[in-house]
């Protein structure tokens, strides 16, 4: 099956610096890529959809100036978590498809801890 | 609310017994698909169901949806202890392009 890769695994740093996180679909390419955002024992919820070329889509309460989208070819998303506090501690997930609406192939997980 | 609710919300059986995970949604589906996350992990893709599909296998698992009853099940025979990880079920929203809504998942554990 496709591969997603995600990195780094877990991260954790001071509050107020930026962190980037980068997917990476190996053995596709991935026009469309998403962004989720878990909590311990909760849904993924759904953060932004990201567009090869195109700005990012994203859901209704999520700060696009707080959480930087940027999806420069057809095989790389980057999200970058900007002057991080300790509430954007969480897993960060990304996922691709190869065709709208067909299955999800995920990466593994960003754990991101903010001191 | 999610537009996938799943029950139960937690479930414990013997190895060797089957788990049923159901799943219920609101609103009209292209499809309907079950994943699998292991503790700290990714998800993965374990089966879709399109809306004009009524059942589907694969390997130990067995899919079933009713669109009029707008719910799924999710069932996995012989379970076994790698089968211990949460279940999502996710529906793709006719309309909603590309865009996935998972429900709040199913922990599964199985005693060896």
């Amino acid at each position: 099956g496709a591969v997603v890769s995600q990195h780094p695994s877990w991260v954790i740093c001071k509050s107020g610096t930026s962190v980037k996180i980068e997917c990476r679909s190996l053995d596709f390419q991935a026009t469309t890529m998403f962004w989720y955002r878990q909590f311990p024992k909760q849904s993924l919820m759904l953060m932004a959809t990201s567009n090869e070329g195109s700005k990012a889509t994203y859901e209704q309460g999520v700060e696009k100036d707080k959480f930087l989208i940027n999806h420069a070819s057809l095989t790389l998303s980057t999200l970058t978590v900007t002057s991080a506090h300790p509430e954007d501690s969480s897993f960060y997930i990304c996922s691709a498809s190869r065709q709208l609406n067909e299955k999800l192939f995920f990466g593994s997980g960003t754990q991101l801890s903010v001191l | 609310s999610q537009q996938g609710e799943e029950d139960p919300q937690a479930l414990s059986i013997q190895e060797g017994e089957n788990a049923t995970m159901n799943c219920s949604y609101k609103t009209s589906i292209n499809n309907l698909q079950w994943y699998r996350q292991n503790s700290g992990r990714g998800l993965v893709h374990l089966i879709l169901i399109r809306s004009n599909e009524r059942e589907k296998h694969s390997g130990r698992l067995r899919v079933t949806l009713d669109t009029s009853k707008k719910s799924s099940s999710l069932l996995i025979t012989a379970s076994r202890a790698a089968d211990t990880a949460s279940y999502f079920c996710a529906t793709a929203i006719t309309g909603a392009n590309s865009k996935l809504t998972f429900g709040k998942g199913i922990t599964l554990s199985v005693r060896p």
